[in-house]
C-alpha cells in the first residue's frame, strides 16, 4: 500500500492566487516527520517546509504553509499568492526509519504545478 | 542552495560497465542519503550512511555499493549497469536528529544506461 498520496498529477493555478496541493500519509508510527519538496526542472530537490507529528500547529515559511489534519491524516501544501517561478513539481515526503535505524524519505508520486499569467 | 555537490552532472555508460558518482555534503552534516529518480516517479531511498557506516538501506540490490569518507563526503558505485539504472540520482545531506532530520539535496547526477 502507498504511505504516501498524491492525488494531483497537474495543477494550473493563476498568478498571484492561492494553490492547494493534497498529500495524504500512512502511518502506524506515532512520531513521524512530513515534509514538501520542490523539483525545478533542472533536477534539484528544494527543502520546502517541515510539519512534526506532535507540532500543535500548522507550519509556516514565508507563502507557504501546511495544512496538516492529523485524524484525516491530510498534510496539504498551501501556496499563497502563486508566482512563475513557483511552476514546478512538487513531492510530499514522510521521514521513517529505514531497516538500519537511520531515517529515510518517502516519497510521493509528485504534482507538477504550473503557474499562469 | 543547499552546499550539497554532486559530481558528475551527467553520465552516459553501457550495461554491464561499473560507474562511481560522488556527494559532498553540506558543512555540519553527518549524514548523507542517496535516492534513484526514474523519469516520472518520485525519488525512492537507497541507503543511508552515518559516521562511515551504512545506517539504512533500501530495496536495492547488492551491485549498489556506497562508501562514506571521514569529511563525510560519500560515493555511490553500481556494479553491471542494466538499462533500468538509468535515472536521476540524488543525495541528500543531514545532520542526524531524530524526528526533525531535514535532509538538503544535491542537484543530481543523470545516468543514461544504453
Amino acid at each position: 500500500a502507498q504511505k504516501i498520496t498524491q492525488t494531483q498529477p497537474g495543477m494550473f493555478v493563476q498568478e498571484k492566487e492561492a494553490v492547494t496541493l493534497d498529500c495524504t500519509y500512512d502511518t502506524s508510527d506515532p512520531s513521524y516527520g512530513l515534509f514538501w519538496y520542490k523539483q525545478p526542472s533542472s533536477g534539484e530537490m528544494i527543502f520546502l517546509i517541515y510539519q512534526g507529528s506532535y507540532d500543535q500547529q500548522n507550519a509556516t515559511e514565508g507563502r507557504y504553509s501546511l495544512n496538516f489534519q492529523k485524524a484525516r491524516k491530510s498534510a496539504n501544501l498551501v501556496i499563497s499568492a502563486s508566482q512563475l517561478g513557483d511552476s514546478a513539481m512538487y513531492f510530499c515526503a514522510m521521514r521513517e526509519v529505514s531497516t538500519g535505524g537511520g531515517n529515510k524519505l518517502t516519497f510521493g508520486t509528485g504534482t507538477q504545478l504550473k503557474v499562469e499569467l | 542552495e543547499t552546499g550539497v555537490t554532486q559530481s558528475p552532472t551527467h553520465l552516459i555508460k553501457t550495461r554491464g560497465q561499473q560507474v562511481t558518482l560522488r556527494c559532498s555534503s553540506q558543512s555540519g552534516h553527518n549524514t548523507v542519503s542517496w535516492y534513484q529518480q526514474a523519469l516520472g516517479q518520485g525519488p525512492q531511498f537507497i541507503f543511508q550512511y552515518y559516521r562511515e557506516e551504512e545506517n539504512g538501506r533500501g530495496n536495492f540490490p547488492p551491485r549498489f555499493s556506497g562508501l562514506q569518507f571521514p569529511n563525510y563526503s560519500s560515493e555511490l558505485n553500481v556494479n553491471a549497469l542494466e538499462l533500468d539504472d538509468s535515472a536521476l540520482y540524488l543525495c541528500a545531506s543531514s545532520l542526524l536528529a531524530g524526528v526533525q532530520e531535514t535532509q538538503y539535496f544535491g542537484p543530481g547526477t543523470r545516468l543514461l544506461v544504453l
